[in-house]
Parts: C-alpha cells; structure tokens; sequence
C-alpha cells in the first residue's frame, strides 16, 4: 500500500549547523511532495513543495531535493536557528486530494 | 481573511459514545480534508470532500464518517468510541485542485475514556 517513511525521528543540531531530513514513498505515481512544519501546540503549515518533474528546489535557507528514481526526497535547512525547532513532515501524493504523510521528525535547534 | 476553524478545541468522551466534529474552511475553500494525528503515527488521511461529494478516503473503520454542506463546511463523526480513538483530528481546506497546498485548522484534540 502507499506508506512515507521518515528519518530521523529526533534531530539535535547545533545553531548555524546544517539538519537534512529525508523521506522514502512507495507509491510510483506519486508526483507531489511538500513539506510542513509543526511548531509546539500549533497547526501544521506548508514550508516548501516539490513536484515530480523538479529535482531540486530552494527558497531561503530551505530546499528540498528529489530523487524520482530511488523515491527519495529530503529537506535541507542551513543555517538553523532557534526558530527552526518543529516538528517538520513529509508527504506524498499522486493527485487524488489524498496526502500520506511521514511520522514527522522533532528538530531541536541548540543555542 | 479568517483562517481554518475547528470546533470544539477539546472534548472528553467515554467508550461507546459518539461524537461530532466541525470544520469551517477559509472562504473561497471548497475542499476539505480530515486527518488524524496521533504521536509516533504522524498525519493518517481520513476522508476529503468537494461541493458535497466525499472523492477520496482512507483506511479507516466505518464508525468514522464525514459530510460536507453547501457552503463548504464539514462535520466528521465518530461512533462507538474506542480508547484508541484518542487523538488529535484536524482539518485542511484548500480551493480543491489535485497537488496544492493545504490550509490546517488548529485541531480537535479528542480524549476518549
């Protein structure tokens, strides 16, 4: 069945250090992958997307990088500061108004 | 523009009892989908309604059910109630296109006893 498998669950990096989370998906015809992140007691918010026919894509200190042949994608973020501690997941669709998503990763951000 | 509204914001339940979940899209929104979040599970796809039709749904048992009204809100309910059945359920909305961005209610966060 389709599944989004997430790695790590916990992440600690230190402030200005670089964190990479990555996601596999089991689903062939998946074509969309965003990103969302989950700050303490709030919703889940959009941070960045790809589509299937991009590999990579940046915005700020945030990209997102796709491997369509492996079923790879993952999430960069340089410069990590406080405010980046959430927890982010990662999703996948094939265009059906369904997203399965990833059992999200806690990134803590040192000072 | 008002964002995603989820009421109420918590509920107790017993085993056994039903109970109903409401979701106001943004204005415009004429999708909305429901997920549950449980620690360690991330986000598991319930169901998604347009204009009144439910077009997709998870695997979830039939005691979880959905609905959408003509002006784009959506109630979801959950009958017979299990301890496992705790969890936080939200709701997206978004204007209804396949791979576009989704728009969170802050939740329910339902407790079942």
């Amino acid at each position: 069945g389709e599944n989004v498998e997430q790695h790590p669950s916990t992440l600690s990096v230190q402030e200005g250090d670089s964190a990479v989370i990555k996601c596999t998906y089991s689903d062939s015809a998946s074509n969309y992958f965003p990103w969302y992140k989950q700050e303490l007691g709030k919703r889940p918010q959009l941070i960045i997307d790809i589509r299937s026919n991009v590999g990579e894509k940046k915005d700020q200190r945030i990209a997102v990088t796709l491997n369509k042949t492996a079923k790879h994608f993952s999430l960069h973020i340089t410069e990590t500061q406080p405010e980046d501690s959430a927890v982010y997941f990662c999703a996948a669709s094939r265009g059906t108004y369904k997203y399965i998503f990833g059992t999200g990763t806690r990134l803590k951000v040192l000072a | 523009k008002a964002g995603v509204t989820q009421t109420p914001r918590y509920l107790i339940k017993t085993r056994g009892q039903q109970v109903t979940l409401s979701c106001s899209p943004i204005s415009g929104h004429r999708s909305v989908s429901w997920y549950q979040q449980t620690p360690g599970q991330g986000l598991q796809f319930l169901f998604e309604y347009f204009s009144e039709t439910q077009r997709n749904k998870g695997n979830f048992p039939g005691r979880f059910s959905g609905r959408q009204f003509s002006n784009s809100r959506s109630e979801m309910n959950v009958s017979t109630l299990e301890l496992g059945d705790s969890a936080l359920y939200l709701c997206a909305s978004s204007l209804g296109q396949p791979n576009e961005k989704l728009f969170f209610g802050s939740g329910t966060q339902l407790s079942v006893l």
